[in-house]
């Protein structure tokens, strides 16, 4: 059973758009939440942390996070072609990092 | 800032051999991690290194040794090469383990790409 699921697998959304991603997780004692980005050739980069239930908002990225619900989300507003990449949802819990298999998110001009 | 650095950046290797792939680390980071990527699955772990010293099994040890040979350098080898297989391995370090009352941004490297023939 995969810990944690992405959805869509890919995504394909107009510049200038709203690109929004989702993961949920089966683990409770899930603490800590990442969102990377990895280009094509690149090692992943992190994006943004969560570590409250809630919304946090960096420049044009919100990640939202429900830990009841095992859930959290990223949304990408005002989408640019250099978003283009592979995104990963990510937890920390029991010392270990645990990614997800990755949403692939094109952005069309 | 720092850097990670893998070498090589592209490995090809025949069924059956014995590859070593090499990580070093600039930031002065205690744990370092190697991951596998393969298409469709995710980061998955292989080992990591709490400090200096230290080797802890990952979920995907069967098939891999890992030695921390310093602080800043990080190696695995592929004890047996698979025919046909192909992936990404990454390392990535992290200022120390976090344990339960932290967390820390991962840092990677670029990759080591494998192809087994």
């Amino acid at each position: 059973q995969q810990k944690v699921q992405q959805s869509p697998e890919s995504l394909i959304v107009p510049e200038g758009g709203m690109a929004s991603l989702n993961c949920t997780f089966s683990d409770r004692n899930s603490q800590y939440f990442w969102w990377y980005r990895q280009h094509s050739g690149e090692g992943p980069k992190a994006l943004m942390s969560i570590f409250s239930n809630g919304d946090k908002k960096e420049g044009r990225f919100t990640a939202h996070l429900n830990k009841a619900s095992l859930y959290v989300s990223l949304h990408i507003k005002d989408s640019q072609p250099s978003d283009s990449a592979l995104y990963f949802c990510a937890y920390t819990g029991n010392y270990k990092y645990v990614f997800g298999a990755g949403t692939r998110l094109k952005v069309i001009a | 800032g720092g850097i990670i650095t893998q070498t090589p950046k592209f490995l090809i290797g025949q069924e059956g051999q014995k590859l070593t792939l090499k990580c070093q680390q600039n930031f002065n980071h205690d744990t370092m991690y190697w991951y596998r990527q393969d298409s469709g699955k995710g980061l998955r772990l292989i080992y990591y290194s709490i400090t200096e010293n230290d080797l802890q099994k990952g979920d995907l040890s069967e098939g891999y040794d890992a030695s921390r040979e310093k602080k800043s350098s990080f190696s695995l080898t592929v004890t047996s090469a698979q025919k046909n297989e192909m992936a990404v391995f990454l390392c990535a370090s992290t200022p120390d383990w976090g344990g339960a009352g932290a967390s820390y941004e991962q840092y990677f490297g670029p990759g080591t790409r494998l192809t087994v023939l």
